[in-house]
């Protein structure tokens, strides 16, 4: 079975300052994705970024950005230029391809991240 | 809004009542899964159907059910409730059936219970 470990329970940063939220996962599967989503206080769960194991390069969405280690089997989150609206709870998540239809998420158990104007 | 339709957006019920959360999928998407949220806890898997069949299945107890209808709605039914039981509960759709690519689910807006 696959775990996703968040061992930052909470963090907070200043306004336009950088973050980094991280986050690591066991498995023995060598095809998975990884995903970060994002749950603000609206409780709406929002896919922030997500990456494939076989891609070496790292993904990228406008000021979100991660850092894959696959050897390390850590995917970390950073956040550039933070903003008021990035205030929400981060999960980090794990996907194995396993077999067609048969794919689910499973999640860590968040960090909550405070913009502080 | 995301496309993924859950109803209702919140219950207040008893213990040992029974409920029903309904979902429709985004438009085109075959699969949906069902995650429950406990206060300010991570999301645990419930269980997926893939086109009306089951295909997976997570630590969803005995007093619960759910299925998958032709028109691909889904319903997760909860019953002889207990306090425990009170929590967000999340249905997300996927397209799946794509030659590559990761398997994206998009999360409706979840139905929140409370069982007093």
């Amino acid at each position: 079975a696959q775990t996703v470990t968040q061992s930052q329970p909470e963090m907070s940063v200043q306004e336009a300052e950088t973050v980094t939220l991280s986050c690591t996962y066991d498995t023995s599967e060598n095809n998975y994705y990884l995903f970060w989503y994002k749950q603000p206080p609206s409780r709406q769960m929002i896919l922030v970024i997500r990456q494939e194991a076989y891609k070496q390069q790292n993904a990228t969405e406008n000021r979100f950005s991660v850092n894959f280690q696959k050897a390390a089997k850590s995917f970390s989150l950073k956040i550039s230029d933070s903003q008021l609206g990035d205030t929400a709870m981060y999960f980090c998540a794990f996907m194995a391809r396993i077999n067609f239809g048969n794919e689910k998420l499973t999640f860590g158990t968040g960090t909550r991240l405070t913009i502080i104007p | 809004d995301s496309g993924v339709t859950q109803t209702p957006k919140h219950l207040i019920t008893a213990t040992g009542q029974r409920v029903t959360l309904r979902c429709s999928p985004r438009s085109g998407d075959l699969s949906v899964y069902w995650y429950q949220q406990s206060l300010d806890q991570g999301l645990q898997f419930l269980i997926q159907y893939y086109n009306g069949e089951e295909r997976a299945k997570g630590n969803i107890l005995e007093r619960f059910s759910a299925q998958q209808f032709p028109d691909l709605h889904s319903e997760l039914n909860l019953s002889s409730l207990e306090l425990g039981d009170s929590a967000l509960y999340f249905c997300a759709s996927s397209v799946l059936g794509r030659a590559s690519g990761a398997n994206v689910l998009t999360f409706g807006a979840g139905s929140r219970l409370t069982v007093l």
